[in-house]
């Protein structure tokens, strides 16, 4: 595609229920990153993957958080037993191979809020 | 790792020069400096980088000090759009990967 695309752009879900974001990279886009980002406050990283493998997941705040891209192209982040805390807005980010400095293409974000 | 420091807020009128500084000082020899921004709920948005030497593109001019230490982000025109908060960021490795780990950035303010 064009861009990073994000879905959905909205999630309201309640506390306790498993939500499941989606992120497809720009096509061709080797490494994709996950991260997430409170009001006022710059994105935190949360993990990234090289093609299908997840090279770092160190910034995953507990076992409740998991991510996979199966076929090295979408990818799912995915929150089990949502608490009120995990409210944020999650960003997807692509980069290219060749390009490992830094250069990411973000998409527009899934902002998620657990009531 | 290197981690920087930017002045939490700034602000510039229309039309001058916008320099946005950054602090690197424990930057390694094979780090790059980038910038990005953000504008309102948008992602970050991509908008120079540089190792060693000055750089300079469409959108932007990138000064790097020769002990490499500090940066300068130079927006030579502002325009009210460039309204936004600025993230200098230093790649540095977490077990092997390179993982571009974001502050709290800038927030630069253009009036009229």
């Amino acid at each position: 595609g064009a861009g990073v695309s994000q879905s959905p752009r909205y999630k309201v879900t309640k506390r306790g229920q498993d939500v499941a974001l989606r992120c497809d990279p720009i096509s061709g886009h080797v490494s994709l990153y996950w991260y997430r980002q409170a009001l006022g406050q710059g994105p935190e990283f949360l993990t990234y993957f090289n093609y299908e493998a997840q090279q770092d997941k160190s910034g995953l705040p507990n076992d409740r958080f998991s991510a996979e891209r199966p076929e090295g192209s979408i990818s799912t982040l995915t929150i089990q037993r949502t608490e009120q805390r995990d409210s944020a807005m999650y960003r997807c980010a692509s980069s290219g191979y060749r390009d490992r400095v830094g250069k990411l293409f973000f998409g527009s974000g899934t902002q998620l809020s657990v009531l | 790792d290197a981690k920087t420091t930017q002045p939490t807020s700034m602000d510039c009128a229309e039309g001058r020069a916008a320099n946005l500084p950054c602090n690197h000082s424990t930057i390694s020899g094979n780090e790059y400096v980038y910038w990005y921004r953000q504008i309102h709920s948008q992602g970050p948005q991509y908008i120079i980088h540089g190792l060693k030497n000055n750089e300079t593109n469409e959108m932007a001019s990138l000064i790097i000090t020769e002990d490499r230490k500090s940066s300068t982000l130079i927006l030579p025109h502002a325009t009210l759009r460039d309204t936004a908060v600025y993230y200098c960021i230093v790649r540095f490795p977490s077990g092997g990967s390179y993982i571009p780990t974001f502050g709290r950035g800038t927030s630069l303010i253009v009036h009229p």
